[in-house]
Parts: structure tokens; sequence; C-alpha cells
């Protein structure tokens, strides 16, 4: 069974522009959340997403977004970057909320 | 100003030895645990989980133990190969409540010495 794949592996990106990143969970998973890891913060709660809706938002300002697909499938959107959104982005899947959470990769992104 | 890197405790072990990895959590009403292992450049992987109507559970070489009176968690591998030397974080999450979201620990270096 394929894991979660979060595509692109990195990005460099310019102040001010905006970045969508992608997550295919686990096949048959319906849950997908996603955090930030950076060194000065860790991990943090950035989003979860059931069956299309989401269903928590961690404390992160309005300019990060997501989504999610009838396919489970999900993107999330940081518009307007700033120097401090360079982090590893990371996408988790589970069959149900609050079960074992799976992880991508990751996306590494760098604001210059 | 410059922002500063969480300082992760360090845990060295050598190769064939058992190590113990602990984790005190912040929420009394958290039901719900898991331990991951991070290598350099890659996502978190799951290692096992424990829910709060256990106070143990074993995997393969692992074992979590569960301490909600001093909302205790420690992670036990047996015979720490090379393979182990990672960050290792215990994830936790009150499952009434927070839809799917986990709060992480800062977590733990190991490093293990031939």
């Amino acid at each position: 069974k394929a894991g979660v794949t979060q595509t692109p592996r990195y990005l460099i990106k310019t102040r001010g522009q905006q970045v969508t990143l992608s997550c295919s969970p686990i096949s048959g998973h319906r849950s997908v959340s996603w955090y930030q890891q950076t060194p000065g913060q860790g991990l943090q709660f950035l989003f979860e997403y059931f069956s299309e809706t989401q269903r928590n938002k961690g404390n992160f300002p309005g300019r990060f977004s997501g989504r999610q697909f009838s396919n489970s499938r999900s993107e999330m959107n940081v518009s307007t970057l700033e120097l401090g959104d360079s982090a590893l982005y990371l996408c988790a899947s589970s069959f149900r909320i609050n079960t074992e959470a799976f992880f991508g990769q990751g996306t590494r992104l760098t604001v210059v | 100003g410059e922002s500063v890197g969480l300082h992760l405790p360090t845990l060295s072990v050598q190769e064939g030895d058992n190590s113990i990895i602990n984790c005190a959590y912040s929420n009394s009403a958290s039901d719900y645990f898991i331990w991951y292992k991070q290598e350099s450049g890659k996502g978190p992987q799951f290692i096992i989980d424990i829910r709060s109507n256990m106070d143990k559970r074993q995997g393969q070489r692992v074992t979590v133990l569960l301490n909600k009176t001093v909302k205790h968690l420690s992670l036990q591998i047996a015979a720490t190969q090379p393979g182990d030397s990672a960050v290792y974080f215990c994830a936790e999450t009150q499952t009434t409540d927070s839809w799917g979201k986990f709060q992480f620990g800062a977590g733990t270096q190991v490093v293990v010495t031939p």
C-alpha cells in the first residue's frame, strides 16, 4: 500500500508570493491533517479535514488555508508568504479521526 | 530577532542496550497517544500508539508505558540498533474534543553509538 505522498518535496518562493502544497493520503484514509515543523516551534497543527470538511483549525493566520477533495486528496495554500513561513509542511492521513496517523515526507518550503 | 531552536534533549545509547525515552504530556484529558520516530530529512514515522484505557502496550522491540496519574509516557526500545538513531516525538490528543489535532512534544534525539 502506498504511503502518504506530498508534492512538491522542495519549494523556494519569494516573499509576497503564494504557494499550494498537495497531499495524497493512504488509500482508504479519509482524514487528512496538516502540520508545520520549524526548529523554533516544533510540530504545530494547522488544520484537519474529513470528508471534504475542515473539522479543526490551529492557531495560524488566515493566510493559511486548505481544502479536501472528494477523493480525500488535500491541498493547503499559503498566501502573501513571509520569511517566517519557511518550514517543513507535513501532511498526515488516518482512516478515521483520532486513529493512527501516518505522515508523508513533507514539503520543504523556503521563503526568500 | 533571531529565532532560537528548540533544545532537544539527547539520549546516547550503546548499540545493544535498551533505551528509555520519556515524555511528560500536558493535557490531563488526553486519551490517545502516539510515538513517532523522525529521521533527518524524513517525515515522522508511526511507531506505536496507546489509549488511556491501557497502561502498557508492546510492539516489535518497543513498549509504551502510560502513567495517567503523573501524565507521563515512555517508550522503551529493546536492543537498540544504529538504525534507531533519530528524533522521537510523543503526540497526545483528546479524542472527544480535538478533531484530529495532536499536540506534539519537543522531541528527544537518540544517538546510538557502536
